[in-house]
């Protein structure tokens, strides 16, 4: 079964400063990786998803994440972080079910604190 | 854009009641998820289902069941409440086009169970 372990469950960073999130993967094969970001109070939105088009996936609002096949690796990042980023972040690998259909497993979970 | 929609926001049942959770999309998807969310464990699978009447457990289904009889809305039911059951609850759907499609997520249901 694939798996994905998130480094930290919290994070601090000074706005402005850059932001670096850690997920790690383990897959027999080659990984179809997520990173969802949820607000307060909300459900969880996309910010990025690698297919293995590109080893580098940008995503919304500035953010980006790079495939690592030797370090087994999918950390995202954003040069500048700002308040509105204030959330928290779970990386997601998908995975094949048993009778047919495809499930979606996540990480632990980082939240991100921004301060001024 | 994808509308999943959780028919409550939070919820206050007793233990030992029958709790049913709703959830409807209006894109057509075939996958459909409940996922229960906690504090420092993420999200976990319950259960999904990838077409009318078909369901598959997830990680964490022993208390649950679910009910799949249209494409468009998925049920989560806790047959007999408990307080361990206390949680986040998360619907969502995806297109059945592969391992790359991503989840839409409904805003959630808080379930409290007393």
């Amino acid at each position: 079964a694939q798996s994905v372990t998130q480094l930290g469950s919290h994070v601090s960073v000074s706005e402005g400063a850059l932001v670096l999130l850690r997920c790690n993967y383990s897959s027999s094969v080659p990984p179809y990786l997520f990173w969802y970001v949820q607000y307060p109070n909300q459900g969880l939105q996309l910010l990025l998803k690698y297919t293995s088009a590109a080893t580098l996936v940008k995503g919304i609002n500035g953010f980006e994440a790079e495939f690592k096949k030797s370090e087994t690796s999918f950390h995202l990042t954003k040069p500048s972080a700002h308040m509105s980023d204030a959330a928290e972040y779970f990386c997601a690998v998908s995975d094949q079910g048993n009778t047919g259909g495809f499930k979606t497993i996540f990480g632990a979970g980082t939240r991100l604190f921004v301060k001024a | 854009d994808v509308k999943v929609t959780q028919s409550s926001r939070y919820l206050v049942k007793r233990t030992g009641e029958k709790v049913f959770l709703e959830c409807v999309q209006d894109m057509d998807h075939e996958n459909m998820f409940w996922y229960r969310q906690d504090p420092g464990l993420g999200l976990r699978l319950i259960y999904f289902s990838y077409d009318v009447k078909m369901k598959e457990k997830g990680d964490i289904p022993e208390g649950y069941s679910v009910s799949r009889e249209k494409k468009e809305r998925f049920s989560l039911i806790l047959e007999s409440a408990s307080t361990n059951q206390t949680s986040m609850y998360l619907c969502a759907s995806s297109l059945l086009s592969g391992l790359n499609s991503p989840l839409h997520f409904g805003n959630g249901t808080r379930l409290t169970v007393t």
